[in-house]
């Protein structure tokens, strides 16, 4: 069976410093991967997709940016953290017609 | 403009009564339709998914799609207080590399009492 792996669970970071988040998938190949956020009072929303390796597209402009090095494995990155960039941090994989299931999240506060 | 619109509750409900949940979505392009369930501090999970207009039932659950009226809805019957939790409403475009792009409503939080 498919399993996704996040890690750190919590982070707290100082304003100004990098940021680097991990997500593999194990028991799937060439799956698509994804990058939400949840913020305080939002909803779930997209930042970045993956449809294989070093493709990557972005939903929205921000400070962030992801990486996709190897088949299983998603990187979501910032050179310099801002405030806004507290939340819930969410990795999530599909393949075919298998849709949407997430990783246990990183939820990141920025200080 | 909003793509995917839920009522934010709290919806709160006796144990044993229905719980609806209602969710409207502005692309009509939608075709693949989601309802997550989330508890505080945990990773959504996929409860739910529909795909053609009517009703589709997985035990006490029970989706309901009209994409005519860009809508789509839940239903939890003999609610349970394991139920409590938030509930969102998700859409994609089906098909290739945007299956899995899914735009979330902000979720309705439900609430069972015993």
């Amino acid at each position: 069976s498919q399993t996704i792996h996040q890690w750190p669970a919590t982070l707290v970071q100082p304003v100004g410093s990098p940021l680097s988040l991990e997500c593999t998938v194990e028991g799937t190949s060439n799956p698509n991967l994804y990058w939400y956020r949840q913020a305080a009072g939002r909803g779930l929303q997209l930042l970045f997709y993956s449809i294989g390796i070093d493709q990557i597209s972005s939903e929205v402009p921000q400070n962030l940016s992801a990486s996709r090095p190897q088949d299983r494995q998603f990187i979501l990155s910032s050179k310099k953290l801002l405030l806004s960039d507290s939340g819930f941090y969410l990795c999530a994989w599909s393949v075919s017609d298998r849709v949407g299931f997430f990783g246990q999240g990183t939820r990141l506060t920025v200080v | 403009q909003k793509e995917v619109e839920q009522n934010s509750g709290p919806l709160s409900v006796p144990e044993g009564a229905i719980a609806s949940l209602n969710c409207t979505y502005s692309d009509r392009v939608s075709q693949s339709f989601f309802w997550y369930r989330q508890y505080s501090g945990k990773s959504p999970e996929l409860i739910m998914s529909i795909y053609s207009n009517g009703d589709k039932e997985d035990g006490r659950f029970t989706a309901q799609l009209n994409k005519a009226s860009q809508y789509v809805s839940l239903l939890i019957r003999d609610s349970q207080p394991s139920d409590s939790a938030t509930y969102l409403c998700a859409v994609t475009r089906r098909g290739g590399s945007t299956l899995g792009r899914l735009y979330f409503g902000r979720g309705t939080q439900l609430t069972v009492w015993p």
